[in-house]
């Protein structure tokens, strides 16, 4: 079956601008995540959606930051006014349930702010 | 809060050599610990996982045991590849069940 896929895959934008990531999780997965992987750190939790909740949006790094799940499907991350520090790569995962099953990671969404 | 430490790298080796990549966690209560691979122009893939103390996880020949008295998950190999050139992260998912953690990730060389 097909895999975690995230659009667009690139992403260029100017500074001030919104924009809106896009992940679609495999089929069946209840869990989803996004994780923000800028250069040369590790990943950044963001969120994560147990079917179209999400229980805990701390990890968001600003109010500009938002994301929702629809159809225990779909999740779309929306980022306001971006700034130059939001460039990095935005990655999505899914697993069946919970945590602790394996997360299968999409391609990512590479932001660029300019 | 919750953390993951990993050594730095990046990390050099010459084929069927041993690896340890090092992992220490901080967490309250009983988390689970994994390792992620990213091979070269891949996505992210779980390689191990453990979910209690004292499970051993393993798989392609890599192992990692669940340390709770050392907070640890070191990771292991005996005999390394050239295809085990990649970034390996530590992984912990928090005893909430609500954050996942990774640590900042070791790229891995193995030359033939």
């Amino acid at each position: 079956g097909a895999g975690v896929s995230q659009s667009p895959s690139n992403k260029v934008t100017e500074k001030g601008k919104d924009v809106e990531l896009r992940c679609d999780p495999i089929s069946g997965h209840t869990a989803l995540y996004w994780y923000r992987q800028s250069l040369g750190q590790g990943l950044e939790f963001l969120i994560y959606f147990q079917g179209n909740s999400a229980p805990d949006k701390s990890g968001l790094p600003s109010d500009r930051f938002s994301a929702e799940r629809t159809g225990g499907s779909v999740s779309t991350l929306t980022i306001q006014r971006t700034q130059q520090e939001d460039s990095a790569v935005y990655l999505c995962a899914s697993s069946s349930v919970t945590f602790t099953d394996t997360q299968y990671f999409g391609p990512g969404t590479r932001l660029t702010v300019l | 809060g919750d953390s993951v430490t990993q050594m730095e790298g990046p990390v050099t080796l010459s084929e069927e050599a041993c690896l340890t990549i090092n992992c220490t966690y901080t967490a309250t209560g009983y988390p689970s610990l994994f390792w992620y691979v990213q091979y070269p122009g891949e996505g992210l893939q779980l390689l191990l996982k453990a979910t209690k103390a004292d499970d051993k996880g393993s798989n392609k020949g890599f192992e990692a045991t669940y340390r709770k008295e050392t907070t640890s998950f070191h990771l292991e190999k005996g005999s390394v590849q050239v295809s085990d050139s990649a970034v390996y992260f530590c992984a912990l998912s928090a005893n909430t069940g609500n954050q996942f953690y990774f640590g900042t990730g070791t790229s891995l060389t193995v030359i033939p």
